[in-house]
Parts: C-alpha cells; sequence; structure tokens
C-alpha cells in the first residue's frame, strides 16, 4: 500500500486549465476504475469531487473532471477560480479490501 | 442529512491506547452499499487510510498499521469504533471517519485532532 504519486504543487491563473496526476500501479489505479478525488482548503475536511475515475457527485461543477490512463489517473480542472485554490488528493481501491491517497498537491490560482 | 462526527481523547500519552467514536446519522450502518473508514492526517501532511468496516461487519486494514488497529460497529448506536495501542508521538494527527458510496469517500466529518505527547 504505497502512497500514490502526485506533484506537490501546480499552479494556473484565473480562467485558465489545470491537470493534476495521480499515478499508481497495477494494484491501485490501474486494477480499478475506483479512482477518486478530494479537495481540501486549510482546517477543513475533504470534500469529495469525483468519483469511479469520471463521475461527479451533485452539487460539484462541471469545471472538475477525471480521466485515466494506465496506472495514472488525473484531474483536470478548467476555468479557474480563486477559490479552486486548495490541497487536492487522489485515492484509489487497492486489493483486499483497502485504499490509497496520493501525496496530495497544492493548487496555487495566482 | 447524512453526517458523521469524530469524539475521542485530545491528549494521549506515549504508549496509550486511543479509542475513537464515529457517530453517524443519515443513513443505517447496516446499509449493504457502504461502509465507513477511518482515515488521518498528521499537520501538515496528507491524508492516510486506516481501516475500514463494512456492512457485513468484515474489515479491513493498512497493512503498515494492522497490528495496532482495531475497528468495530454498532449499528444499533449508529457507531464505528476504531482504538489504536502503542501511540507514539508520529501518530499526532486529525483524525478523520469517512462514508464510502461507489468506492469513494463521500462524506467526511469535521476530523479530531488528537496529539500523542507525555
Amino acid at each position: 500500500q504505497s502512497a500514490l504519486t502526485q506533484p506537490a504543487s501546480v499552479s494556473g491563473s484565473p480562467g485558465q486549465s489545470i491537470t493534476i496526476s495521480c499515478t499508481g500501479t497495477s494494484s491501485d489505479v490501474g486494477g480499478y476504475n475506483y479512482v477518486s478525488w478530494y479537495q481540501q482548503h486549510p482546517g477543513k475536511a475533504p470534500k469529495f469531487m469525483i468519483y469511479e475515475v469520471t463521475n461527479r457527485p451533485s452539487g460539484v461543477s462541471n469545471r472538475f473532471s477525471g480521466s485515466k490512463s494506465g496506472n495514472t489517473a488525473s484531474l483536470t480542472i478548467s476555468g479557474l477560480q480563486a477559490e479552486d485554490e486548495a490541497d487536492y488528493y487522489c485515492s484509489s481501491y487497492a486489493s483486499s479490501n483497502s485504499w490509497v491517497f496520493g501525496g496530495g498537491t497544492k493548487l496555487t490560482v495566482l | 442529512q447524512v453526517t458523521l462526527k469524530e469524539s475521542g481523547p485530545v491528549l494521549v500519552r506515549p504508549t496509550e491506547t486511543l479509542t475513537l467514536t464515529c457517530t453517524v446519522s443519515g443513513f443505517s450502518l447496516s446499509n449493504p452499499r457502504m461502509g465507513v473508514s477511518w482515515i488521518r492526517q498528521p499537520p501538515g501532511k496528507a491524508l492516510e487510510w486506516l481501516a475500514h468496516i463494512f456492512s457485513t461487519d468484515e474489515k479491513s486494514y493498512s497493512t503498515s498499521l494492522k497490528s495496532r488497529l482495531t475497528i468495530s460497529k454498532d449499528t444499533s448506536k449508529s457507531q464505528v469504533v476504531l482504538t489504536m495501542t502503542n501511540m507514539d508521538p508520529v501518530d499526532t494527527a486529525t483524525y478523520y471517519c469517512a462514508r464510502i458510496l461507489n468506492w469513494g469517500f463521500d462524506y467526511w466529518g469535521q476530523g479530531t485532532l488528537v496529539t500523542v505527547s507525555s
């Protein structure tokens, strides 16, 4: 159960698009379509943003989208807004009824 | 309305056992589509999945912490309990409980900060 690999930081200007990658192995990201993404603002609990790789829960902006290729999943945020500045975490179901998180990515909106 | 709320001690001494309770509302712990996990986050660091309990009472644990963790539930009280033995200062973290639905953690508690210090 090694942590998934995310870039430590990404940045973009308002209105731009950014993509955060999440790399695992064939035992987690590559083996299941059960990747989810979370947004966390300072001092707050994580918020559910994407599930099963591409699906958005009710109430989440369609500016957020997910995808996967092989062992790497990605979160894309289009039309960046100041309120998108936060930490983002990916998670994947892994073998033997376990889950694993990524190391987190700090998004800065310039 | 789905809510989860963690409760437990804010300070634990090294070598002691931590017991945390997650009280849920708005759903049943016997719902076959759902389960509850415990997840922690040391200050300034990443999230770490710890343990999960399914509606069937099947349990799963982080490989690295398995020997120290026990998860259980009381469906009648709508509570999920996590115990962690032999606490160490490196276990200082905010501990969250979260509901699983569609293989993702859709609802989270507010978290409870546990400090391990003598």
